[in-house]
């Protein structure tokens, strides 16, 4: 099974800093024959299911603020929250897709400072 | 897009088993994947397998293959997640998702 880690497992930011979250997996995520890695980040409020921000490793779901962004290839990715925002408070994780079973980070629980 | 919509919660007995359906609207439900994910309480999120309604059979994850069957009916466009011999170890919020939409989540307690 690929294993996602995820870092750090909590962070508390200041409204209008950013926010840096790393995900790391134990093999490559990107397939050859497309050139895509299939990797995604979701958010998940208290109470809430999901909410899919991130596919493909940086592309941005329709509606999703543009502070949210994705980078990274191979085994190393990041989520970065520009200027993070009261309603960003959450638990963001990261999941892979590449092979089965699909597998998510243990999740990063981003707090306002 | 697609919508998805799950039955309600349940609370069953150690050694019972649960069904959770899941009916999906406004998509092309029979040609994507249909995951099942699970939350224990305070937890991160549990793939347990999947299925292509179109296609079948499911794929699940290992540690659940004995217990769990995965489903899906084309005319109804339901996929339906039974999870037998049920411990308080199953206690969670399970979902299903679909392109990246996720259904509101069943909570299934698991208690004697």
């Amino acid at each position: 099974d690929i294993v996602m880690t995820q870092s750090p497992d909590s962070l508390a930011v200041s409204l209008g800093e950013r926010a840096t979250i790393n995900c790391k997996s134990s093999q490559n995520l990107l397939y050859s024959s497309n050139n895509k890695n299939y990797l995604a980040w979701y958010q998940q409020k208290p109470g809430q299911s999901p909410k899919l921000l991130i596919n493909w490793a940086s592309a941005r779901e329709s509606g999703v603020p543009d502070r949210f962004s994705g980078s990274g290839s191979g085994t190393d990715f990041t989520l970065t929250i520009s200027s993070l925002q009261a309603e960003d408070v959450a638990v963001y994780y990261c999941h892979q897709y590449y092979s089965l079973p699909e597998t998510f980070g243990r999740g990063t629980k981003v707090e306002i400072k | 897009q697609v919508h998805l919509v799950q039955s309600g919660a349940e609370v069953k007995k150690p050694g019972s088993s649960v069904r959770v359906s899941c009916k999906a609207s406004g998509g092309t439900f029979r040609s994507y994947a249909v995951s099942w994910v699970r939350q224990a309480p305070g937890q991160g999120l549990e793939w347990m397998g999947g299925i292509i309604p179109l296609f079948g059979p499911a794929n699940y994850a290992q540690k659940l293959q004995d217990r769990v069957t995965i489903s899906a009916d084309l005319s109804t466009n339901t996929s339906y997640m039974d999870l037998h011999s049920l411990t308080p170890q199953d206690t969670a919020v399970y979902y299903c998702a679909q392109k990246g939409t996720w259904g509101q989540g069943t909570l299934v307690i698991v208690s004697s």
